[in-house]
């Protein structure tokens, strides 16, 4: 199975960049890497997804490393409102889906 | 533009009791559907999903159930609720291969068993 491992917190004081690391070393050749964010008690909230190639749009970058082993989520600014739990997500056809524990975001104003 | 719908919001429930957990999607059609359970400080758990109509599969066998009786409608039941049962639980949907795709979570149900 496909696993992904992620810090449990981090911190980040407010409008300063902020990289959240995941290694998926198990990662296969067509998994895509998705990132979610979750807020306490609501649904989580899609970031960003990628294959092989750095992404970009206007929430956050996805850095993924050459040998797809590990990508970092960039937010480029932090706000109080990007506190949240961060997800990075392994997905492969077949709906199967494989979640880290998540990293929890706290921002300090 | 979609919207996701999940009920109840909040559900206390005695041990033993029966469970039916609803979830609708509007604005779109023939989505793939998705439930998932969250235990209090844990990641998300992949329980059902249905890409059609009465089509459903299970990743996780339990006592839980999973119905799809119309094409935006995913229903998540049980007989009997355990203790374990307790969690949120989140309905998803998906336009085409999840795996490629973006997924849009509803805003869950907070489930206690007693």
């Amino acid at each position: 199975d496909a696993k992904t491992t992620q810090p449990n917190s981090m911190e980040s004081n407010e409008e300063e960049p902020v990289h959240l690391p995941c290694n998926h070393s198990t990662i296969s050749g067509t998994d895509y890497i998705h990132w979610y964010r979750q807020l306490p008690s609501q649904g989580p909230e899609y970031v960003i997804h990628g294959l092989t190639s750095n992404v970009n749009n206007r929430m956050a970058s996805l850095a993924i490393a050459e040998d797809r082993k590990s990508s970092t989520l960039i937010l480029h600014r932090a706000t109080l409102r990007d506190a949240a739990v961060y997800y990075c997500i392994l997905t492969r056809a077949g709906n199967q889906f494989y979640f880290g524990t998540g990293t929890s975001l706290t921002v300090i104003p | 533009s979609q919207t996701i719908h999940q009920w109840p919001a909040t559900l206390v429930q005695p041990v033993g009791s029966p469970l039916s957990l609803e979830c609708t999607v509007e604005g779109t059609s023939n989505p793939n559907l998705y439930w998932y359970r969250q235990a209090a400080g844990r990641g998300l758990q992949l329980l059902f999903y249905s890409v059609g109509i009465g089509q459903i599969s299970s990743e996780v066998p339990q006592n839980l159930s999973a119905s799809r009786p119309q094409d935006r409608q995913f229903i998540l039941s049980s007989k009997k609720l355990l203790l374990s049962d307790s969690g949120f639980y989140l309905c998803a949907w998906a336009q085409g291969l999840a795996h490629t795709d973006t997924q849009y979570f509803g805003p869950g149900t907070r489930l206690t068993v007693l």
